[in-house]
């Protein structure tokens, strides 16, 4: 499978910070989707994007998050004001249905 | 709404010895499924994918996987397990009805191989 770049692998961060997380994909897709694992736990979703808009949100995506795909090439997702419970791995990942998705190697956030 | 569901959230074999990871979807019509391997510290890597074509779909490492309708069910197994399975797999399920594309994920197996 084609690497999907996100930088940084780690970061530490003081909660009510901002961060900002970075996926540099290597094939042309369409379709965009950041999804976290809080350790132990299972992935959960938290949204895709298409043609440059947001296609679906989960509720744990509020208005602390965005997404943008600035330069049509880097895809990042910002987290406004870090809380503790944003703590998670965080993965970006590509691709729609039948065709597969890649998942990038992830950041893992920490906020203390 | 899509669901799936692991049944078992750790299962240990020894070396040698069948792998059986139980997954069960639910969807109202036929979905894409997926199974995805990560190993400690390291991200999601796809073992195979059900996409309608044959039923039984081999994946990498020796994994395979059978689609059946009437159980709504999508097993992983490998006949024989190696210590560098031991790993936590996760069965996910996307819509093919919708223009989304997200992933909805099972809770996870954690596979322990003993010597």
């Amino acid at each position: 499978e084609p690497e999907v770049t996100q930088t940084p692998s780690h970061q530490v961060t003081q909660m009510g910070q901002e961060v900002i997380l970075r996926c540099v994909p290597i094939s042309n897709h369409l379709y965009f989707y950041w999804y976290r694992q809080i350790l132990g736990q299972k992935v959960e979703f938290l949204v895709s994007f298409y043609n440059n808009e947001i296609s679906e949100k989960s509720e744990i995506f509020d208005d602390q998050f965005s997404v943008e795909r600035p330069d049509g090439s880097n895809f990042t997702l910002k987290i406004r004001s870090t809380k503790l419970e944003d703590s998670a791995m965080y993965f970006c990942a590509m691709g729609q249905g039948g065709y597969g998705y890649t998942f990038g190697s992830g950041t893992r956030l920490t906020v203390v | 709404a899509q669901s799936v569901t692991q049944l078992g959230s750790h299962v240990s074999v020894s070396e040698g010895a069948l792998v059986l990871l139980r997954c069960n979807y639910s969807s109202s019509v036929p979905p894409y499924l997926f199974w995805y391997v990560q190993y400690p510290n390291q991200g999601l890597q796809l073992l195979l994918k059900y996409t309608s074509a044959a039923t039984l779909v081999k994946g990498i490492n020796g994994f395979e996987a059978e689609f059946k309708k009437s159980e709504t069910s999508f097993h992983l197994t490998k006949p024989s397990a190696h210590m560098s399975d031991a790993a936590e797999y996760f069965c996910a399920v996307s819509d093919r009805t919708g223009n989304t594309g997200k992933l909805i994920f099972g809770q996870g197996t954690t596979l322990q191989v003993k010597p």
